[in-house]
């Protein structure tokens, strides 16, 4: 089956620093992924879209200056946690979509478990 | 617009006893609709999803779901809970081509009871 993997899986920094968690999938090309956001017993909040080489598209209410997204290839998207705070301490998963099949199914990433001291 | 409501934030069975989530939905186009399953510090992963095809969707570990489009539903369930199911289940709904829009449910936490 597809899979999509993340890393770092858990990353811990100081605050100020800048954070980048990678998202791949491994045996299929995805078009599109999908980085989400989930707070302790909350669901999942989907932050941005990004389509393989062109510009990610935010939420609303999500800095784009603040979390920047990279989709440079099929298999490749990156999330850049910028001078990162405490409050951006939070599990951040990514998905994939692929460019096969009947399309609307995603496939998950493990997460990234970050927290900023 | 879509939307997805799961109407338990919690359920608590005793193992060997049926499971059952409830989801509804609203979508103005014919949707997808997924249940994914969530265990703690752990990705999302895919129980099942109906595509238009049958309404009854089975999926992994025993877990199976019926669409409703009469009564907007994709409520979940396993006849015999066991210790192992007790995570986060979420609700899924996906509709539209090309840029669609995928909306998670609040999700239900499944206790198992020994």
């Amino acid at each position: 089956g597809a899979v999509v993997s993340q890393h770092p899986s858990w990353v811990i920094c100081k605050s100020g620093t800048s954070v980048k968690i990678e998202c791949r999938s491994l045996d299929f090309q995805a078009t599109t992924m999908f980085w989400y956001r989930q707070f302790p017993k909350q669901s999942l909040m989907l932050m941005a879209t990004s389509n393989e080489g062109s510009k990610a598209t935010y939420e609303q209410g999500v800095e784009k200056d603040k979390f920047l997204i990279n989709h440079a290839s099929l298999t490749l998207s990156t999330l850049t946690v910028t001078s990162a705070h405490p409050e951006d301490s939070s599990f951040y998963i990514c998905s994939a979509r692929s460019n096969l099949g009947e399309g609307r199914e995603q496939f998950f990433g493990p997460g990234t478990r970050l927290t900023v001291l | 617009a879509q939307s997805v409501t799961q109407l338990d934030s919690h359920v608590s069975v005793s193992e060997g006893t049926p499971v059952l989530l409830r989801c509804n939905y609203s979508s103005s186009y014919s949707p997808s609709l997924f249940w994914y399953v969530q265990h703690p510090n752990k990705g999302l992963q895919l129980l099942l999803k109906y595509t238009s095809a049958a309404t009854l969707v089975k999926g992994i570990n025993g877990f199976e779901a019926e669409f409703k489009k009469s009564e907007t539903s994709f409520h979940l369930t396993k006849p015999s809970a066991h210790m192992s199911d007790a995570a986060e289940y979420f609700c899924v709904v996906s509709e539209g081509t090309g840029g669609f829009k995928t909306i998670f449910g609040a999700g239900t936490r499944l206790f198992v009871k020994a």
